[in-house]
């Protein structure tokens, strides 16, 4: 079965700061890996997914992943934090074509202080 | 893209009765899922809601609880019944969008029971 691990369950970082929040998973074949942010109040919205190809990932509100097979991780990461970047984040494995059974990890809650 | 309605957004309930849960879609999809998030934690897949027969539900969840209905393409049902205090959680619906491009996510029911 799969699973996803965050072993960060809250970080807090400054303001302009760099960021990287750890995700490590579990899957017999190729993964399909989301990360997704989830705001007070609001739903979940997809920040970036690797399905194949470039194993660094862009996504929205300039955040990155990559995708590290030998380390079964797939890391996000942005360079300069800013005070909205405060949120939950979640990073999700999905099998059989990418969005079936997509299974989600615990969560990284971040703070931003100023 | 897409658009998904979910009610009611929130409700307190009393212990034995039971809840139904509405997700309307502004397009029509194929994909369509049930997820719980339990206060604290991450999100569980419940079960596929399949169009036109049973849905199919993940291990841990079952039809007699947790029936769903798909009568067609944009809409879907998801009962709680008999309800206890531990089933408190938020209730989200979730689509792949038509050019299955992501998983969307309604903005949940959030449900005490009391």
């Amino acid at each position: 079965a799969q699973s996803v691990t965050q072993p960060d369950i809250h970080i807090t970082v400054s303001e302009g700061a760099s960021l990287e929040l750890r995700c490590n998973y579990s899957y017999g074949a190729t993964p399909y890996l989301f990360w997704y942010v989830q705001s007070p109040g609001q739903g979940l919205q997809l920040l970036l997914k690797y399905f194949s190809g470039d194993t660094l990932v862009q996504g929205i509100k300039g955040f990155e992943a990559e995708f590290k097979r030998s380390q079964s991780s797939f890391n996000l990461r942005k360079p300069s934090v800013h005070w909205s970047d405060a949120a939950e984040y979640f990073c999700a494995v999905g099998a059989r074509g990418g969005y079936q059974k997509v299974t989600f990890g615990t969560g990284t809650k971040l703070q931003v202080i100023p | 893209s897409a658009v998904i309605s979910q009610k009611p957004s929130r409700d307190i309930c009393q212990r034995g009765t039971s809840l139904t849960i509405q997700c309307q879609v502004d397009s029509q999809v194929t994909m369509m899922f049930w997820y719980r998030q339990q206060p604290g934690q991450s999100l569980t897949l419940i079960a596929t809601a399949n169009q036109g027969s049973e849905a199919t539900y993940e291990s841990g969840f079952v039809i007699d609880k947790f029936p769903i209905s798909r009568p067609n393409l944009t809409f879907s049902t998801l009962t709680v019944s008999n309800m206890s205090p531990e089933d408190s959680s938020i209730y989200l619906c979730s689509v792949v969008g038509q050019a299955n491009e992501k998983l969307f996510f309604g903005s949940g029911t959030q449900l005490s029971v009391l």
